[in-house]
């Protein structure tokens, strides 16, 4: 069983709708959880950082974590057609970027 | 602009060829690392440096090979020994110390094998 677990998709939503990707993790001990977006052929950039539970609001980003039930979520709100790409959760039990540990990966396409 | 810098965009490999991948960073950060990307994998880490003159390897090290003799510097050998090198290669870079750290990528090489 791999560490944490995203769906790799692909989802295809149209426009303006809102979009719900997550991950589940089996380590208790993460407790540092991030965003990553990562366009076609790019290096990925950091979205959304977020520290043990609760949630974190960016425009039209929320990230929420569950450590009760080892379970992160990213919502876009009134997806657009630049939000299609792929998004990465990642996590880490140390406050040190050292120890990531990435998803699969969800392909996102939001049709205009 | 700070950030990091990855060359060559595209590589392309021989059988039984080495080939090095650079990776620059100007954000003064200490640490640095290597990842692939496979199609549906994510992202597997490779070797990583926390300090200049010190590396160790991440969970996919055979095959490859590293140095760190400037702060600003990683660069990766793909050997003849990695059968399978065809993939997307990022490099990323961090620091080590202070609150919400995280790593900050590279826009990546794509390795073909010819």
């Amino acid at each position: 069983q791999k560490e944490v677990e995203q769906d790799p998709g692909p989802l295809s939503v149209p426009e303006g709708a809102i979009v719900s990707l997550n991950c589940t993790y089996s380590n208790s001990a993460f407790q540092y959880f991030m965003w990553y977006r990562q366009y076609s052929r790019k290096g990925p950039e950091l979205l959304m950082y977020t520290y043990s539970s609760g949630n974190k609001e960016d425009g039209r980003f929320t990230a929420q974590v569950d450590k009760s039930s080892k379970y992160i979520s990213l919502f876009i709100r009134d997806s657009q057609p630049s939000d299609s790409a792929t998004y990465l959760c990642a996590m880490s039990a140390w406050k040190g970027a050292q120890k990531l540990v990435f998803g699969q990966g969800t392909r996102l396409t939001i049709n205009p | 602009d700070g950030g990091i810098t990855q060359s060559p965009k595209y590589l392309f490999r021989k059988e039984g060829q080495n080939v090095t991948l650079s990776c620059e960073q100007n954000l003064n950060h200490d640490a640095m690392y290597w990842y692939r990307q496979d199609p549906g994998q994510g992202l597997r880490l490779i070797y990583y440096s926390q300090i200049v003159n010190d590396f160790q390897k991440g969970d996919i090290a055979e095959g490859y090979s590293v140095s760190r003799e400037k702060k600003e510097s990683f660069p990766l050998t793909v050997t003849s020994a990695q059968k399978n090198p065809t993939a997307f290669y990022l490099c990323a870079s961090s620091r080590t110390s202070g609150i919400q750290e995280t790593q900050y990528f590279g826009p990546g090489t794509r390795l073909l094998v010819l």
